[in-house]
């Protein structure tokens, strides 16, 4: 069974570099036909996707987002990982690691349990 | 970009049923996918390929997607599924993943 399991600092100072891990358990970054995806989620507010690496390696990215964000894959370490530049407040959420499954019109399944990370100085 | 609109809440008496929906152009020739969110929690597929349950998922839910709107049904509603529910999809036109803005499930 595929566990996900977001890490990295809980605290980050605008305007520097978000950045977090997702560690894959019970299964391959680099097998199957899969897309690892960053998803997040503000306070009270809706789920928006970030952007995501492909078991090719190869990504795709939010529009609205695109030009701050780089996400990548550690076969060797069976991770991938998440950076956003020039954060502000509006970056503050619990960022999720979810993979997509099978196929790109699969579903978001697992998700990580996700990780909050608020962005003040 | 793709847009998929869901009504901010809906509010049903316990052992009715509850209808959420989410509009998009032509969303019935595309494929869905339904989450439940309760609070603290990370979202969790209850419906996927527009039908159909997962292992886990209880038989009182129910998906269909046809026309502008697909619609995630609940029946007989436990005070257990009060929480939010979004629906998402895969846009083949721009090759990204789009999530409704959710709707949060009131039991009365």
């Amino acid at each position: 069974q595929v566990q996900l399991q977001e890490s990295g600092p809980g605290l980050v100072k605008p305007p520097e570099t978000l950045s977090l891990t997702c560690t894959v358990s019970g299964g391959s970054v680099s097998s199957g036909t899969y897309y690892w995806s960053w998803v997040r989620q503000p306070p009270g507010k809706g789920l928006e996707w970030i952007g995501c690496v492909s078991y090719s390696g190869s990504t795709t990215y939010n529009p609205s987002l695109k030009s701050r964000v780089s996400i990548s894959a550690d076969t060797s370490k069976n991770e991938f990982s998440l950076k956003l530049s020039s954060v502000t407040a509006a970056d503050t959420a619990v960022y999720y690691c979810a993979r997509v499954g099978g196929q790109p019109i699969g579903p978001f399944d697992p998700w990580g349990q996700g990780a909050l990370v608020t962005v003040s100085s | 970009s793709y847009v998929l609109t869901q009504p901010p809440s809906v509010s049903v008496a316990p052992g009715q049923t509850a209808r959420i929906t989410c509009g998009g152009i032509h969303i019935g020739s595309k494929t869905v996918h339904w989450y439940q969110q309760k609070p603290g929690q990370a979202p969790v597929v209850v419906i996927y390929y527009d039908s159909d349950r997962p292992s886990g998922s209880p038989e009182r839910f129910s998906g269909s997607n046809s026309g502008n709107t697909a619609t995630l049904t609940l029946s007989g509603v436990e005070a257990g599924d009060e929480a939010d529910y979004y629906c998402q999809l895969w846009d083949d036109s721009s090759a990204h993943w789009v999530f409704g803005g959710g709707t949060k499930l009131t039991v009365l």
